[in-house]
């Protein structure tokens, strides 16, 4: 699976928008971009995945760029409750269903 | 249910002890993951069912045993632990094949003294 490189931490006001990049310039053409985000002493939760086009769902929007090396997870009004840790992990299911997390961005909402 | 239920919560064991960890999932999903969890650190994933059959073990010690008697439930075996092993153990489950994603469990607080 590619590797991904997202900044260690980033701070967000509350109500407004999170913007968490991530870099993955090695990822191939069947490869998704998966994100998920992980608060203090709970498991992991899932937000969103995609392979090219931008996707919404209600948590989260995934913006791909054209090329697919890099992508940006957008939380539209952040709240104190998505203080967490947000990991983008890049697979494809055929090297088997792994899914392997990296040091993710430490997102943290301030009022 | 849309839960993955993992108990106990806490547990803690002697390094002569056995115990075991007990995962379940009623979604239907037909894989299933433990990952081990150290503080400030990102979960490491131990081993793989994909349609209740070892698919992927990551190299971990014999100490850690899994099994998974049916589709819903996934164990995970205790045995002659290291007080390293002290962690946040998770479960989690999803569909096998891509594009699913997975549902984890609170994880079990295990502390090995």
């Amino acid at each position: 699976d590619a590797k991904t490189t997202q900044p260690p931490s980033m701070d967000c006001a509350e109500g407004r928008a999170a913007n968490l990049p991530c870099n993955h310039s090695t990822i191939s053409g069947n490869e998704y971009v998966y994100w998920y985000r992980q608060i203090h002493s709970q498991g992991p939760q899932y937000i969103i995945h995609g392979l090219k086009n931008n996707e919404t769902n209600e948590m989260a929007s995934l913006i791909i760029t054209e090329d697919r090396k890099s992508s940006t997870l957008i939380l539209p009004h952040a709240t104190l409750r998505d203080t967490a840790v947000y990991y983008c992990i890049v697979r494809f299911w055929e090297y088997g269903n792994k899914l392997v997390f990296g040091a993710g961005t430490i997102l943290r909402v301030k009022s | 249910d849309t839960e993955v239920t993992q108990t106990p919560k806490h547990l803690v064991m002697g390094m002569t002890n056995k115990k075991s960890l007990k995962c379940e999932q009623h979604m239907g999903h037909r894989a299933m993951y433990w990952y081990k969890q150290k503080a400030k650190k990102p979960p490491e994933l131990m081993f793989v069912y994909s349609y209740e059959k070892l698919s992927i073990n990551e190299s971990v010690p014999s100490r850690f045993s899994p099994e998974c008697p049916n589709s819903s439930l996934l164990n995970l075996h205790l045995h002659a632990l290291q007080p390293e092993d002290s962690a946040l153990y998770l479960c989690a489950s999803s569909q096998v094949g891509q594009g699913s994603g997975y549902t984890f469990g609170s994880g079990t607080r295990l502390t090995v003294v």
